[in-house]
């Protein structure tokens, strides 16, 4: 089966950057998307084919992709972006199967 | 604007079928570009994508959860659901729906549900 590789945590302090990497295989060929889910409430959709954000994310919300590994970048990280954050793709089988990725808990402190 | 509702039982015997609607308000199942399905997340632990649907009946599944599975819609009540067979305490878990939006070939949820509790207990 496939799978999407997140690191299990990220720190940053207010004000500075976090970047979140997502790695599979299949990435070079596939989009990734990056879901934003706070404790108690279902995930909200941050970025969308890479690095496209839909209406209403902020602009400190970016992604990018590279061969084999997605990234989400977080600049000037506010309190309020304290969350699980999950990647998103397919694999490269052709037969629309969806994975999200392992999860990434960001701390902002 | 789009709202989706889960409804269904919150609580499953082990061995029987698990059972739930969503009901979509503001939008349309039968939208050309929408796809329709279910997420799922053990307490405490991560997403876990089900599968999908389209309103003509084509459905894509996890193969993971393919032979128990069987999402289909109700195109008259605006309304799409999940069954999922011989459940087991490992299918405990807050099941989403989601629509599924239609984009340069890929679908991905854009709009969820808030989210429903099964447990699955004698």
């Amino acid at each position: 089966s496939y799978e999407l590789t997140q690191p299990p945590s990220v720190s940053v302090s207010p004000g500075q950057t976090a970047r979140i990497t997502c790695s599979g295989d299949a990435l070079p060929k596939k989009y990734a998307y990056w879901y934003q889910q706070k404790s108690g409430q279902a995930p909200v959709l941050v970025i969308y084919e890479d690095s496209k954000r839909p209406s209403g994310i902020p602009e400190r919300f970016s992604g990018s992709s590279s061969g084999t590994m997605a990234t989400l970048t977080i600049s000037g990280a506010q309190v309020e972006d304290e969350a699980d954050y999950y990647c998103y793709s397919t694999d490269s089988s052709g037969n629309n199967y969806y994975v999200f990725g392992t999860g990434t808990k960001v701390t902002v402190l | 604007q789009l709202q989706l509702q889960e409804s269904g039982p919150g609580l499953v015997k082990p061995s029987e079928t698990l059972s739930l609607t969503c009901i979509v308000s503001g939008g349309s199942i039968s939208s050309s570009s929408d796809y329709w399905g279910w997420i799922r997340q053990p307490p405490g632990k991560g997403l876990e994508w089900i599968g999908s649907m389209y309103h003509s009946g084509s459905t894509y599944y996890n193969p993971s959860l393919k032979s128990r599975i069987t999402i289909s819609a109700d195109t008259s009540k605006n309304q799409f659901s999940l069954k999922l067979s011989s459940v087991t305490a490992a299918d405990t878990a807050v099941y989403y729906c989601a629509r599924h939006k239609f984009s340069t070939g890929w679908f991905f949820p854009d709009y969820w549900g808030q989210g429903t509790l099964v447990t699955v207990s004698s």
